[in-house]
């Protein structure tokens, strides 16, 4: 299995609060990405990235930053939650391009 | 328009028995990727199978094979001698280009929901 932490796992918090999700890897794998899953939806791709500090905007990138600051580091911020944010987000790393992405065990993140 | 669409909201199937797994796809463009992934209740997303839209064969995996067919634009994932184990959510996913630009992205489908019996 490919080496991919996700923290928290779990994390509930209140409307209008900043949030940061962490994606780490130790696959030394280049590409990163993250998702959201919601019922009817399948995966979303929110943001991805193809390098240290190269990042792009995906389908559902509203209301949501990252940072990638080391190649095992991924992070998501909602930079101020909603609830329409609650939903359970999924990381996952590439190898090389195009390549099959392998996902973490997810996020589920509750926003009251 | 949908780019993946996936019919089966569920399926049963009986223990030791073979299960199709519907999933057509909607692309122009002539380089993609279709991808299965198996979601089990703890919620983990478990890579299953891959098909290049220029393989000429179709892609196995132990007991997973997709019966690719290109001109309908399908990409059914067969299971055979389904186990109790196999219960759980699958995702169809479609990567379109060679990843020309600065990272290919995937496309899921709604899923489909398989419940194996005895």
């Amino acid at each position: 299995d490919a080496g991919i932490t996700q923290s928290p796992r779990h994390k509930v918090t209140e409307t209008g609060t900043p949030v940061t999700l962490r994606c780490h890897q130790t696959e030394n794998h280049r590409y990163m990405y993250w998702y959201r899953q919601d019922p009817g939806h399948g995966l979303r791709l929110i943001h991805y990235s193809y390098g240290v500090k190269d990042t792009d905007k995906g389908e559902v990138s509203d209301g949501y930053s990252v940072s990638r600051s080391k190649t095992e580091d991924f992070l998501l911020t909602l930079e101020s939650a909603t609830s329409s944010q609650t939903s359970v987000y999924f990381c996952a790393i590439s190898p090389r391009e195009p390549d099959t992405q392998y996902f973490g065990p997810g996020t589920r993140l509750t926003v009251l | 328009a949908q780019k993946i669409t996936q019919t089966q909201p569920g399926m049963f199937v009986q223990e030791k028995e073979a299960v199709t797994l519907d999933c057509t796809y909607d692309t122009s463009d002539p380089s993609y990727g279709l991808f299965w992934y198996k979601q089990p209740s703890s919620g983990e997303m478990i890579f299953l199978i891959y098909q290049g839209s220029y393989d000429q064969q179709n892609a196995t995996e132990g007991r997973y094979s997709l019966n690719f067919q290109k001109a309908r634009k399908s990409a059914n994932l067969v299971i055979s001698a389904s186990q109790l184990g196999d219960s759980a959510m699958y995702f169809c996913a479609m990567r379109e280009g060679r990843g020309a630009g600065t990272a290919s992205k995937l496309t899921f489908g709604t899923g489909t929901r398989l419940q194996v019996t005895l």
